[in-house]
């Protein structure tokens, strides 16, 4: 079944290291989205890629940064994670049209 | 900001209709109506849209009122595993940059009960 595939589930990182969570999709939807969501609230975009094409949202601090190297793959990049990035990361794929967006299962992270 | 307002939570018999409302009373001409459901430790999932018609699939109804400043979503017959954060979002439907990025209030958690 064409999915959203995110690894790893459950990642612990160390305060400090940079850390990179990944996500590929099958749909080829050229639409790709992060979002962080932390312990009892609601989902927040991080920013979203239209193909190649790099949209920050206005409060996406610098610690984040993302990579599209191709339709398929879409990374997200932590440079110095602190305790208050504990969360779950989730990414999601959509086209232009009226479909909803295909959310995977997320990357659970923890700081330490 | 989220353009929507809905119950912070709501309790639901197993086997009953479940019907979730949702205000957006500052909705434009262009803005769809969406919803969706996260269940617990997952990513949410689809459920349904809508621009102003009342709409069905093989997991709810949605309900658009004429003026478009509200709506309902409906579960026919709630499950147990029909329980998760429902969320209802606006957004102008396709690619509109940020305008139609999907942006999430705070949902109704729905709690469906034996």
């Amino acid at each position: 079944d064409a999915m959203v595939i995110q690894n790893p589930r459950y990642q612990v990182t160390q305060f400090g290291k940079p850390v990179t969570l990944s996500c590929s999709q099958t749909l080829n939807h050229n639409v790709m989205y992060w979002y962080q969501q932390k312990s009892s609230q609601a989902p927040k975009l991080l920013f979203h890629y239209y193909d190649k094409d790099f949209n920050n949202e206005a409060d996406t601090p610098d610690n984040f940064q993302s990579r599209r190297p191709n339709t398929s793959f879409c990374f997200l990049d932590i440079r110095s994670p602190g305790l208050g990035d504990a969360a779950m990361y989730l990414c999601a794929t959509s086209t232009q049209g009226l479909d909803g967006y295909t959310f995977g299962s997320g990357t659970r992270l923890t700081v330490v | 900001d989220a353009k929507t307002t809905q119950p912070t939570s709501m309790d639901c018999a197993e086997g009953r209709a479940a019907n979730l409302p949702c205000n957006h009373s500052t909705i434009s001409g262009n803005e769809y109506v969406y919803w969706y459901r996260q269940i617990h430790s997952q990513g949410p999932q689809y459920i349904i849209h809508g621009l102003k018609n009342n709409e069905t699939n093989e997991m709810a109804s949605l309900i658009i009122t004429e003026d478009r400043k509200s709506s309902t979503l409906i579960l026919p017959h709630a499950t147990l595993r029909d329980t998760a954060v429902y969320y209802c979002i606006v957004r102008v439907a396709g690619y509109g940059g940020s305008q139609g990025n999907l942006i999430f209030g705070k949902g109704t958690k729905l709690s469906v009960k034996p």
